[in-house]
């Protein structure tokens, strides 16, 4: 049963600290999709890859936010500083496009939830 | 700027009633695809469905049935004979053409409660 995977799945941590969530994609997708959920702002698009490169990260706050991905089976996304405001659930999905863009199903890991106190 | 509005926030309804969430888009493009997903009170998204915009024929695929309707600009969602199972949140969204590296648009979500 292929799903996606993250880790961690609850964050804690404090105002300042750097953090690293993982995700896993299913083995063969070559896309790779972050997204934010937070009460306020919904679910938001932070960044995508194909083929391990970055295609659009426009919805990320370039300051203190990154994304990568060191192999097919790891993507990242790092905050450094955190902040309370990036308190939420991060998602991470992957698929196959049909076409370009993120126009293709998408596969959803369980989600991060990380609280910056 | 594309936009994807779900003007019902919650809705409750008893087991076994039928119930449509209604999904309202804005865009420019006239290529585009329309998403239905669900987010069970586990937290985890699960995807419905992706229609084009080329394609208006409904869908129907077991309890579930979408109408596109692109004269309304309207990708609405009914859940027949509904179960205490489907009690989700369910967002609507939408992604502009292929081609070219778009944001896909969600709405604000419908918390849908079947009550047994």
């Amino acid at each position: 049963d292929a799903r996606v995977t993250q880790t961690p799945r609850h964050k804690v941590t404090e105002m300042g600290q750097e953090v690293t969530m993982r995700c896993q994609p299913i083995l063969g997708h070559n896309t790779v999709f972050w997204y934010r959920q937070t009460m306020m702002q919904g679910l938001e698009l932070l960044a995508y890859f194909r083929n391990r490169a970055p295609l659009d990260d426009s919805g990320m706050p370039k300051d203190r936010f990154s994304a990568e991905m060191p192999d097919a089976t790891l993507a990242t996304l790092k905050i450094q500083p955190s902040e309370p405001r990036d308190s939420a659930v991060y998602f991470c999905a992957s698929g196959l496009p049909l076409r370009e863009g993120p126009n293709h199903e998408q596969f959803f890991g369980p989600g991060t939830r990380l609280t910056v106190l | 700027a594309q936009k994807v509005t779900q003007a019902q926030t919650e809705i409750s309804v008893v087991e076994k009633e039928d119930v449509t969430l209604d999904c309202v888009y804005e865009t420019r493009d006239t290529t585009y695809y329309l998403f239905w997903y669900k987010q069970p009170p586990s937290g985890e998204l699960v995807f419905l469905i992706r229609r084009n915009s080329f394609d208006e024929q409904n869908e129907i695929s077991g309890r579930y049935s979408w109408n596109f309707q692109k004269s309304t600009s309207s990708f609405n969602f009914t859940i027949t004979a509904s179960q205490v199972v489907d009690s989700a949140v369910y967002f609507c969204a939408l992604s502009e053409a292929p081609g070219s590296a778009r944001q896909l648009t969600f709405g604000s979500g419908t918390q849908l409660t079947v009550l047994p």
